[in-house]
């Protein structure tokens, strides 16, 4: 059974800071992770998806790494800007199957 | 090309009521997925299907939960004699094949009094 966590489940930084915010899974045997944000209130947007034959994915100042052997994945965010303030959530599929398994998130603030 | 649509965005019920939500999928999307948010907890996932198929509803509960997604129309998530543990935002989301980008939208978030 896939598992997922998060840490940490807050972070603060000042505006400007590079940030990498961690996930890790418990089964390796995954089609791929993704990365999205939820805004209060709103639904998930789509970040960056790993398929499980590659090892990074980069969308402008995002960056995703999946390590699958030490069952690990890290969101590298360049530059950050109080706009990013947001949850993250790192999802995982479930061995063999479609369905993604949600970490609980981490919660950034960007403060100007 | 619109995103995932989801309505109603508020639903309120009383207990022992019917709730049904709806989803449409993204443009040329037919695998269509349904997640649970209760409050303070994470998304847990409920049901795969595409189009009159049910994929997989190992996370459904075992009673008065349904769910269909029809040759035309939108997918429906069904919730007979709702409770008040049924009460969370309901997520939708679609993608274009297996292994793909699973597109979410903004949720149908059920309240029952």
């Amino acid at each position: 059974k896939q598992e997922v966590t998060q840490i940490p489940a807050a972070l603060s930084v000042p505006e400007g800071e590079n940030l990498v915010l961690n996930c890790s899974f418990t089964d390796s045997a995954i089609y791929n992770l993704q990365w999205f944000r939820q805004d209060p209130g709103k639904g998930l947007t789509s970040l960056l998806l790993i398929q499980s034959s590659q090892r990074e994915q980069t969308s402008g100042r995002l960056n995703a790494s999946l390590d699958k052997s030490s069952g690990r994945s890290t969101l590298y965010i360049a530059a950050s800007q109080p706009g990013d303030s947001a949850t993250y959530l790192c999802a995982a599929t479930q061995g063999g199957s479609e369905k993604l398994v949600f970490g609980k998130g981490t919660k950034l603030t960007v403060n100007p | 090309n619109a995103g995932v649509m989801q309505n109603p965005r508020h639903l309120v019920r009383r207990r022992g009521q019917e709730a049904r939500l709806r989803c449409s999928p993204m443009k040329g999307h037919s695998h269509v997925y349904w997640y649970r948010q209760l409050p303070e907890e994470g998304l847990k996932f409920m049901v795969y299907l595409q189009k009159e198929n049910i994929i997989d509803e190992s996370g459904m509960p075992k009673e008065r939960f349904s769910a269909e997604f029809p040759k035309e129309g939108p997918s429906i998530l069904r919730i007979q004699q709702v409770v008040r543990g049924d009460s969370a935002a309901y997520f939708c989301a679609s993608s274009l094949g297996q292994k793909e980008t699973q597109y979410f939208g903004p949720g149908t978030r059920l309240l029952v009094l």
